[in-house]
């Protein structure tokens, strides 16, 4: 299967932890990489490969892979951390890429 | 300073075409492979299609194949989406990406344009 899923929404405490997931059977072989996207703008990568940061993007920021489900940890939530956050991986061919539906992180 | 431009959205009719261009400076474009993602109003990103370094290589998701074309001209820096036969559920935000690793197509997109909007509407 080439399905991404992810929750729709989630929420954490300001300073708190969260977990963010996307499950597929698609990460049983490939990496997923992981997007911030805030009202108006651009999606924002944030994580790559086994657990990659951009330049720029906090160390807060970090991603695990496990069977078939991909996490985003977010350690110590800031306020500016609130946006839409997706997973994309690639389908089971390996040449066509699949986004995750999208969770909506609050921060509370 | 690395950044890409879409231009090229608009309203459209269904079943016309319309090409997007997608500009790349302040890197070597040559050297990577790019994606075009879109995004219908209010919801989510969708892989719309790649293409390799050198233009020898293409995928497209399968909602767009047959129907829509990638290709790139290194010497301008410059990707294209050629959209035929287009329908309602195409309008979106269409956003180039780049693919972060320079050597073979990762789905990892490192720098992302700001978008270009087509409607498809009678």
């Amino acid at each position: 299967s080439s399905e991404v899923t992810q929750d729709p929404a989630v929420s954490v405490a300001l300073g708190q932890t969260v977990t963010i997931t996307c499950q597929g059977d698609s990460f049983r072989s490939y990496y997923a990489s992981w997007y911030q996207q805030k009202p108006g703008q651009a999606p924002l990568l944030v994580i790559f490969g086994a657990n990659n940061r951009p330049s720029g993007i906090p160390d807060r920021f970090s991603g695990s892979q496990s069977g078939n489900t991909a996490s985003l940890i977010i350690t110590g939530a800031q306020a500016e951390d609130e946006a839409d956050y997706y997973c994309c991986s690639r389908d089971s061919s390996g040449n066509r890429g699949v986004f995750g539906g999208g969770t909506k992180l609050t921060v509370l | 300073q690395v950044q890409l431009e879409e231009s090229g959205g608009g309203v459209v009719q269904p079943g016309r075409s319309l090409r997007l261009s997608c500009a790349a400076s302040g890197f070597t474009f040559s050297r990577s492979a790019v994606h075009w993602v879109r995004q219908a109003p209010g919801k989510g990103l969708e892989w719309v299609g790649v293409i390799s370094y050198d233009g020898s290589n293409k995928y497209y998701g399968g909602s767009v194949r047959g129907r829509f074309r990638i290709s790139r001209d290194n010497s301008k820096n410059t990707l294209y989406l050629q959209m035929n036969s287009l329908r309602v559920e195409d309008t979106a935000i269409y956003y180039c990406a780049r693919d972060w690793d320079s050597s073979s197509p990762t789905w990892a997109f490192d720098i992302w344009g700001q978008g270009t909007m087509v409607t498809v509407s009678s």
